[in-house]
């Protein structure tokens, strides 16, 4: 039962390049969260989908960042043109979510971008 | 404005001695809370969790207690291990169906175990 995987875990881009981080949830999980960890700081919610559906976009930055979880493969978070300050650790999420059961949200291991 | 705080950045402890770290969080609409450790370049782990309607509950060397009118929790770990130094992240949720587990953070406090 393989978990949350993120791939690829490090990218180097210079500015103004594309960045595509990719995220295959676990195995029964149709809900797909992406974060955000900026150096020592917590994580930031950027967005919740499920297949095909953006619910909840919330924390994502108005231009450049756009993300998909399409009805097969992966879940993508793009970010277009790429700046130093997008440097920072961007985790992927998934859950299974039962309205009476509460579940956990289980995490990738992450995708380390830097911006040269 | 941060709804999720942990003061504490960090803690030292030493081995077998209780570690306790402690969230505040401002939002009224949080009904569950959680727990994760996180090791340098991994994602966060899950460790325990608590709804809202409980004020205690434990696993193993874990406890997690909720104060709903003070809207506190803290998570205990005894007797604290080496292999417990990591960065803890206390997270909530507010379960309305549009949010889903949408979860918002602490910043984090990093924990020491000496042995």
């Amino acid at each position: 039962n393989a978990g949350v995987m993120q791939n690829p875990r490090h990218l180097v881009r210079r500015r103004g390049q594309e960045a595509r981080l990719r995220c295959s949830p676990m195995k029964g999980h149709s809900h797909v969260y992406w974060y955000r960890q900026l150096p020592e700081e917590g994580l930031k919610f950027m967005v919740y989908l499920q297949k095909e559906n953006i619910i909840d976009e919330s924390g994502m930055p108005k231009e450049r960042f756009s993300a998909e979880f399409p009805k097969e493969g992966p879940s993508i978070l793009r970010i277009q043109q790429v700046v130093r300050g997008d440097s920072a650790a961007y985790f992927c999420a998934s859950s299974r979510m039962h309205p009476l059961d509460p579940t956990e949200a289980f995490f990738g291991q992450g995708t380390r971008l830097t911006v040269v | 404005d941060q709804q999720v705080k942990q003061n504490s950045p960090s803690l030292s402890v030493q081995e077998g001695r209780i570690s306790i770290l402690n969230c505040d969080y401002t939002n009224s609409m949080f009904d569950y809370f959680l727990w994760y450790k996180k090791y340098p370049a991994e994602g966060p782990t899950f460790l325990i969790s608590i709804s809202s309607i409980k004020d205690k509950n434990e696993d193993g060397r874990f406890t997690v207690f909720l104060n709903k009118s003070a809207k506190h929790l803290s998570l205990h770990i005894v007797p604290s291990q080496p292999g417990d130094s990591a960065v803890y992240f206390c997270a909530a949720s507010a379960r309305i169906k549009a949010a889903g587990n949408k979860l918002t953070f602490g910043g984090g406090t990093r924990v020491l175990v000496k042995p």
